[in-house]
């Protein structure tokens, strides 16, 4: 059984730009969620895809937004960087009626 | 607005010792409350879990109380194990539209040998 993995592992980016995170499912998951974790915080919910569409949203912007495909991998993207984007990304993928969540080693982005 | 809340940032425990994490919560309708373990450079792990038509639930040295009318939730881990020093989160799944969880600010806990 394949864990939940996240490239790349740490990314560094200007303001302005866009960034592109990946991250693979654990086999047998259907669904796949986003966390943002700032520093001394938990992670906040991004948003939930499922059979490749949103399933769900937290408070975050437009210029944060997914995909996921017929794999159940899913990609997330931030365009327009900020400097409070600089976070770990995490990512979570479960059943779709499911309560446990797996996390993969999430991704460090800094926005410089 | 936070919904989800562990006012304790940090606690240490001597090892052998009951560790006593608390979660407090406002939203009446969560249906599932979580506990995660988070190692640094890694992600959380998931720990134990209750459902909200619960009031306990045990696994192994871990065992999680809930009490609605107080919406507070707590996590005993005994004995504890200096193995067990990390970061806990508290989360609940919000069943309101489509899933989500909501997740606390983190306990750090530090078993000492």
């Amino acid at each position: 059984e394949t864990g939940v993995t996240q490239s790349p592992t740490h990314l560094i980016k200007t303001r302005g730009q866009q960034v592109t995170l990946r991250c693979s499912s654990q086999s047998g998951h259907n669904t796949v969620s986003w966390y943002q974790q700032a520093l001394g915080q938990g992670p906040q919910f991004i948003f939930q895809y499922y059979r490749e569409e949103e399933n769900g949203r937290g408070n975050f912007p437009p210029r944060f937004s997914g995909l996921q495909f017929p794999n159940y991998s899913s990609e997330l993207n931030v365009n327009a960087l900020e400097l409070d984007d600089s976070a770990l990304y995490l990512c979570a993928s479960s059943s779709h009626l499911g309560y446990e969540q797996y996390f993969g080693p999430g991704t460090r982005l800094t926005v410089t | 607005d936070q919904q989800v809340k562990q006012n304790s940032p940090s606690l240490s425990v001597q090892e052998g010792r009951i560790s006593i994490l608390n979660c407090d919560y406002t939203n009446s309708m969560f249906d599932y409350f979580l506990w995660y373990k988070k190692y640094p450079a890694e992600g959380p792990t998931f720990l134990i879990s209750i459902s909200s038509i619960k009031d306990k639930n045990e696994d192994g040295r871990f065992t999680v109380f809930l009490n609605k009318s107080a919406k507070h939730l707590s996590l005993h881990i005994v004995p504890s194990q200096p193995g067990d020093s990390a970061v806990y989160f508290c989360a609940a799944r919000s069943p309101e539209g489509t899933y989500k969880y909501i997740f606390g600010t983190g306990t750090r806990l530090k078993v000492l040998a």
